[in-house]
C-alpha cells in the first residue's frame, strides 16, 4: 500500500514548455487534491475532484489543467510553464466526499518544479 | 469562503517547555478541525484533529481545543522535543464541502 505516489519528484523546465506532474492513490479515495506550496503562502489548492468524472477549480486555478483519469489518477498539467508556477506541488487524497465527514487528507511526497 | 489563520508564524521554545498555536476560522458552520505537521523536506501528515462537538482532544503529548464561540482552535504541545521542529499547519471543513482551507502554517523550532 503506496498511499499516494507523485512522479516526478524533481523537474526544471524551461519558459513556455509544458509538462504533466502525474498523481495515483491506492487507497480507494474518492477525493483527490492539487496543492502548491510556496514560502510564507502555506498551501494553496489548485484544483480538486470531488468523484471520478468531476474537477473543479481551487483559489489558484490560472495556469493549470487537470484530469481525473480514473478513480486512482489525477495529473496536473502546465501548458506554458512561467516563472511564477516554480513551487513545490503536491497531491493528495480522502476518503470522503463530504468536509465534515472529518476524512484525513493524504499527501504525496511532492514535486519540486523549478521554472528557468 | 472559509479564511483561516494561524499566529503566531514563528515560535520558539526551549526543550522541555510547553507550544501552543492559535488558529482562527471565519465560517461558523464549519465542523472539522484537523492539524498537520510538516518536517522539512516532507509532506504534510495528520497528527491531530477534531470535531465540532466535543471541546478538546488529546494523544499523548499533543492536544488540540476548541472554541466554537470565539471561533478558534488551538494546538497544544507538551514537553517539547528537538523532533517536534516542523512547520505545523492547521485546517477547517465545511460539512458538505470537499475542501479543507488551510492557514498559513506556523514554524516551531525547539532549541535543545
Amino acid at each position: 500500500n503506496a498511499g499516494v505516489t507523485q512522479t516526478p519528484k524533481f523537474q526544471v523546465l524551461k519558459t513556455g514548455q509544458s509538462m504533466t506532474l502525474q498523481c495515483a492513490q491506492d487507497m480507494n479515495h474518492n477525493s483527490m487534491y492539487w496543492y502548491r506550496q510556496d514560502p510564507g503562502m502555506g498551501l494553496r489548492l489548485i484544483y480538486y475532484s470531488a468523484s471520478e468524472g468531476t474537477t473543479d477549480k481551487g483559489e489558484v486555478p490560472n495556469g493549470y489543467n487537470v484530469s481525473r483519469l480514473n478513480k486512482r489518477e489525477f495529473s496536473l498539467r502546465l501548458e506554458s510553464a512561467a516563472p511564477s508556477q516554480t513551487s513545490v506541488y503536491f497531491c493528495a487524497s480522502r476518503e470522503g466526499a463530504g468536509g465534515g465527514s472529518g476524512n484525513t487528507i493524504y499527501f504525496g511526497e511532492g514535486s519540486w518544479l523549478t521554472v528557468v | 469562503g472559509e479564511n483561516v489563520e494561524q499566529h503566531p508564524s514563528t515560535l520558539s521554545v526551549q526543550e522541555g517547555d510547553s507550544a501552543v498555536i492559535k488558529c482562527t476560522y471565519s465560517d461558523s458552520a464549519s465542523n472539522y478541525f484537523p492539524w498537520y505537521k510538516q518536517e522539512l523536506g516532507k509532506r504534510p501528515q495528520l497528527i491531530i484533529d477534531i470535531r465540532s462537538n466535543v471541546g478538546e482532544k488529546k494523544d499523548q503529548r499533543i492536544a488540540v481545543t476548541l472554541n466554537k464561540t470565539a471561533k478558534h482552535f488551538s494546538l497544544h504541545i507538551t514537553e517539547t522535543q528537538p523532533e517536534d521542529s516542523a512547520v505545523y499547519f492547521c485546517a477547517a471543513s465545511t460539512y458538505g464541502n470537499n475542501r479543507l482551507a488551510f492557514g498559513k502554517g506556523n514554524q516551531v523550532v525547539v532549541i535543545p
